[in-house]
């Protein structure tokens, strides 16, 4: 089946640590993004990619990087820069030649402790 | 920066009642997209309106995209309990092809 995997689903982080998340899709797509949710709130953008060996900063950069050294993978690496990383972070795919949806992972909830 | 913003914020109705919710975006479009999110949970799409679309339906979902206001509606007719969740409109940005999320109107369905 394809699909866009998010792990892991629940992660503690400790004040200092850089923590990386990792998503992973079999969709064949060019673009992937990476969001943050915060409660109660919407999403914002942190980094996306729209091609290999290629990335843009979002909204809120600051505090992650990212790489994109394979079409099916964008880990994101949270930094002790990232004064405020407890939130839900989503990742997501597009087909861009297509112009169509993205698909979501179920997310990776990190909490620092 | 906000792309779309979704009006309104919150909204709890009788199930079998129509829900709509409103999106505004600021600047030129590829499509506009809603999503549903139940709660802790990732991202579903919903629908997909691209910029020379006026109007499309999936199921009980009905999307109107008016590109001269630069907003959009969802209409979700006969509510049911489990289309409580939060809705999301997206936009895909023709300068930059980021894909930007409003905050969401989060929909309660009362039984």
């Amino acid at each position: 089946d394809g699909g866009i995997t998010q792990s892991p689903k629940y992660l503690f982080r400790k004040e200092g640590q850089n923590v990386t998340l990792s998503c992973e899709q079999n969709l064949n797509h060019d673009a992937m993004y990476w969001y943050r949710q915060d409660p109660g709130q919407g999403l914002r953008l942190i980094y996306y990619s729209q091609i290999v060996n290629d990335f843009q900063k979002g909204d809120i950069a600051e505090g992650y990087s990212v790489s994109r050294e394979k079409k099916e993978s964008f880990p994101l690496t949270v930094t002790s820069a990232q004064k405020n990383p407890t939130a839900f972070y989503l990742c997501a795919s597009s087909n861009r030649l297509m112009n169509t949806e993205a698909f979501f992972g179920q997310g990776t909830r990190l909490t620092v402790v | 920066s906000q792309q779309g913003e979704e009006d309104p914020q919150a909204l709890s109705i009788q199930e079998g009642e129509n829900a709509t919710m409103n999106c505004s975006y600021k600047t030129s479009i590829n499509n506009l997209q809603w999503y549903r999110q139940n709660s802790g949970r990732g991202l579903v799409h919903l629908i997909l309106i691209r910029s020379n679309e006026r109007e499309k339906h999936s199921g009980r979902l009905r999307v109107t995209l008016d590109t001269s206001k630069k907003s959009s509606s969802l209409l979700i007719t006969a509510s049911r309990a489990a289309d409580t969740a939060s809705y999301f409109c997206a936009t895909d940005a023709r300068r930059d092809d980021k894909i930007i999320f409003g905050k969401g109107t989060r929909l309660h369905i009362l039984p």
